[in-house]
């Protein structure tokens, strides 16, 4: 069974630029979740998708962050415009029911 | 709202030795999960193992186990016979249960495990 599939795998902006995360869960997984880890911290979620609709987004910054997950299945993290804080790694994961499965990640770096 | 600490940012241990890792979390609840996650420098979140807090029976999976004390909201991991591969961050992790549905996981801020051969 294939993973979840993120990309870019890295990305390098300058600050008040804009940046956008695509993520692919696996097939048939409902739940989908974005967590951005900063460096030397846990992950943090920054929005869970049950399907299309929004289920948690309390700790997304909306004043920059934006998330969309078309027809349930993929899913895209927008930032703009991006702070130098901005900088971690974006992980997206899947679950069908308890256990979640993580992707690889995007490492942004914002100068 | 969760909170999970992990109090130890680094452990290092001798292959094949046993180390363990601590994690106390704060929670209201009464029903969860909680977990451990093994993050290699590869950023890929791999799980660990499992516990539901409704089963006294502590989790184990090969070489890996848990310590589970409900009252004292204290769930930690023990690593028998380490091994070189081990090697990682070790990220203790909270979900509350909620029926048929899937929260998103609270984090601590992670042990580096280091296997000195």
């Amino acid at each position: 069974e294939a993973g979840v599939a993120q990309s870019p795998r890295y990305k390098i902006i300058e600050k008040r630029q804009s940046v956008a995360f695509w993520c692919n869960p696996i097939s048939g997984h409902a739940t989908l979740y974005w967590y951005q880890q900063i460096l030397g911290q846990g992950p943090k979620l920054l929005i869970q998708f049950q399907n299309n609709g929004v289920v948690d987004d309390s700790q997304l910054p909306k004043d920059r962050f934006s998330a969309e997950r078309l027809k349930g299945v993929d899913s895209t993290l927008k930032i703009q415009p991006a702070k130098l804080e901005d900088s971690a790694v974006y992980l997206c994961a899947s679950s069908l029911f308890y256990e979640q499965y993580f992707g690889p990640g995007t490492r942004l770096t914002v100068t | 709202a969760q909170t999970v600490t992990q109090s130890q940012p680094e452990m290092s241990v001798q292959e094949a030795e046993t180390v363990t890792l601590s994690c106390t979390y704060d929670t209201s609840e009464s029903d969860y999960y909680l977990f451990w996650y093994k993050q290699p420098p590869s950023r890929q979140m791999i799980l660990v193992i499992r516990q539901e807090a409704y089963k006294q029976q502590n989790a184990t999976e090969n070489r890996f186990s848990v310590n589970f004390q409900k009252a004292a909201k204290s769930f930690s991991l023990k690593i028998s016979d380490s091994q070189l591969g081990d090697a990682a961050m070790y990220f203790c992790a909270y979900r509350r249960y909620s029926g048929g549905g899937a929260d998103g996981l609270t984090f601590g801020k992670g042990t580096h495990l280091i296997i000195q051969p």
